[in-house]
């Protein structure tokens, strides 16, 4: 069974901290990888996707990927109460059609 | 902007009937997936649709069955729902390669009595 971890949280930071969300993933193969943002009672909202190693940036929002280790990252700088939400980390199975989400991990930005 | 439209937020059922949900989606897109949403479970696979009358079994298809007859249009099926059915269901759809961006739509809450 391909997985895609993520540590439940939830994870609280005060307001302008760096917030850091982290996700491991199984398939080696994988290629594609995302992160959703996901508010109470509303649908998966995409932030940010990265293809490649590295660092990639849109923002207050870094992604980092590191293949060998197999996990990705999700940086958010300057946080705010509105960054409050659970965050998916998604993963594309091999190019295929499939994409793994993992469970999420909740945000709470203190004020 | 990419719409992605269910037919329902909030549904009631008792255990036994059948259940439709629909998903209309505006941007042309080949892919469509149905999932479902649980506290500490994340998002489920329940099937997925490539292209019209093509479909392919996700992660949990049991019970379930869908049905795409024309491109912007993917209905889910609950053959007869039962209490372990009750959760949320999302739509999403995308454009062909598996490396786009999934457009979900709003969410269906079921609660199956």
């Amino acid at each position: 069974q391909k997985e895609v971890e993520q540590n439940s949280g939830p994870l609280s930071v005060p307001e302008g901290a760096i917030a850091s969300l982290n996700c491991t993933y199984s398939d080696r193969g994988s290629q594609s990888f995302f992160w959703y943002r996901q508010y109470s009672g509303k649908s998966p909202e995409l932030i940010m996707f990265i293809y490649s190693n590295g660092d990639k940036e849109d923002g207050r929002f870094t992604a980092q990927l590191n293949k060998a280790s197999q996990y990705v990252s999700l940086l958010i700088r300057d946080s705010q109460p509105s960054d409050s939400a659970t965050y998916l980390c998604a993963v594309n199975i091999s190019g295929g059609f499939k994409t793994i989400f993992g469970a999420g991990t909740r945000l709470f930005v203190k004020a | 902007d990419v719409k992605v439209t269910q037919s329902s937020r909030y549904l009631v059922k008792r255990t036994g009937e059948k259940v439709f949900l629909e998903c209309v989606q505006d941007m042309d897109h080949e892919n469509m997936f149905w999932y479902r949403q649980d506290p500490g479970l994340g998002l489920r696979l329940i099937y997925f649709s490539y292209d019209v009358k093509m479909k392919e079994k996700g992660d949990i298809p049991e019970g379930y069955s869908v049905s795409r007859e024309k491109k912007e249009r993917f209905s889910l099926i609950l053959e007869s729902a039962s209490t372990n059915q009750t959760s949320m269901y999302l739509c999403a759809s995308s454009w062909t390669s598996g490396r786009e961006t999934q457009y979900f739509g709003p969410g269906t809450r079921l609660l199956v009595l």
